[in-house]
Order: C-alpha cells, then structure tokens, then sequence
C-alpha cells in the first residue's frame, strides 16, 4: 500500500538560509499535518492542512509558513533557519479533517549548521 | 505535550515479560487516544487506538487501558520481543475540533533484552 512519502530524508543547511521540505499524502488523502521532533523529544503538532485550506495551527514559528497544493501535497518553507530548528519534520495523512487516523510518514531529518 | 529533552524514560524487559507502559495525558476534553511505536529514524507507526466511552480495547498482543478520572493510559504488550524494541508514544485528541491534531505525550523507550 502506498505510504506518505516526504522528501527530501535529510537535509543539512547553514544559519539564517532558507529549507522546503516536501510531503505526498497517500492517495486520496485531503488532510496533512506537520509535526516537529526535537532530539529525545516527542512530536509538536506544527500545522495542518484540509482540502488545501490552513485548518489548524499549532507552535509554528513566523518564520515557518506551509500550503497545501491542488494535488493535496503539502510544502513547509522555513526561512532564516536557526540552530534549534535542527529536527525531524513528520507529515502526516488523513482522510478528512475529522478522520481520527493518521499515517506519518518517514521524515526529514533537519540538521542547521 | 510536555518535552523531557534528552531523558527519555525507559522501560527495560526480558524477552518473553510482558511491558506495561504509561502515559498520563493533560486534556480532559479529549476523546480519542492513540499509542504509536516510533523506531529510531522511523515515522511514528500506529499500533492501536480507543476512544473516550471505552476503558480497555486489544489488539493482537497489546492492550490498551484508559482511566479517565486520572487521564492516565496505559499499553500492554504480552510476550515482548526483540522486535518491539522502540520508543513508545501515546498522543490525545479531541475530535470535536477544527481537525485531530495531536499531542503526543512523553516517549517511553521499551528496551527488550534477549
């Protein structure tokens, strides 16, 4: 079965440049969440996504800014990246808002220099 | 939920034991519950969930307990295995909301010894 798939899987940037991490929900799925984990920490829900609409929004820093596309992905453009955004990103797919399931996918590990 | 920064705590079991781990959730308005398995530089990976008129649900060699009046949760695995070696995380939601977000609580990191 097909899974979520994000990219790039790692990703190394220096300070203050700019990072697009990328999310394809599975097919059919209209409902993404990004989620950030610090090192040893658990997943914070960052921002969320239905029908391609901004639906909830949880500690995402000003900095940060995502959008859900026609094709239901999803990009998350973080810009004038600092050294505590070094973290693993998760999206995560559901089928409509309400839909208690929801599918993470891999996630791109997030090293600033 | 609330982050221990690199102190994770850790559940270590022998082959065969069962596990019990634990989890105590912040919002009592939450009404869905979820333990999710992540192993190291993996996604979180759904092993099963129970919603808020339940007390117990099980799944194939887990079972999950919900004790509302605490707003604790706990997971049950039977006859650990190597295999399931991994941090364990529950996350709540509340699914009247504008989506299910959801808030994950302190990982458990369940050490399985051979």
């Amino acid at each position: 079965a097909a899974g979520v798939i994000q990219s790039p899987r790692h990703l190394i940037k220096e300070k203050r440049e700019t990072a697009t991490l990328k999310c394809y929900p599975i097919p059919r799925h209209d409902t993404v969440y990004w989620y950030q984990q610090g090192p040893g920490q658990d997943p914070q829900f960052l921002i969320s996504f239905y029908e391609k609409m901004q639906s909830d929004k949880g500690s995402i820093p000003d900095r940060f800014s995502a959008q859900q596309f026609s094709d239901y992905h999803s990009e998350l453009n973080m810009s004038s990246l600092e050294l505590g955004d070094s973290a693993l990103y998760f999206c995560a797919s559901s089928s409509g808002h309400r839909s208690k399931e929801q599918y993470f996918g891999p996630g791109t590990r997030l090293t600033v220099t | 939920g609330e982050s221990v920064g690199l102190h994770l705590p850790t559940l270590s079991v022998q082959e065969g034991d069962n596990s019990i781990i634990n989890c105590a959730y912040s919002n009592s308005a939450s009404d869905y519950f979820i333990w999710y398995k992540q192993e190291s530089g993996k996604g979180p990976q759904f092993i099963i969930d129970i919603r808020s008129n339940m007390d117990k649900r099980q799944g194939q060699r887990v079972t999950v307990l919900l004790n509302k009046t605490v707003k604790h949760l706990s997971l049950q695995i039977a006859a650990t295995q190597p295999g399931d070696s991994a941090v364990y995380f529950c996350a709540e939601s509340f699914t009247g909301g504008a989506t299910n977000k959801l808030i994950f609580g302190t990982g458990t990191l369940l050490a399985v010894q051979p």
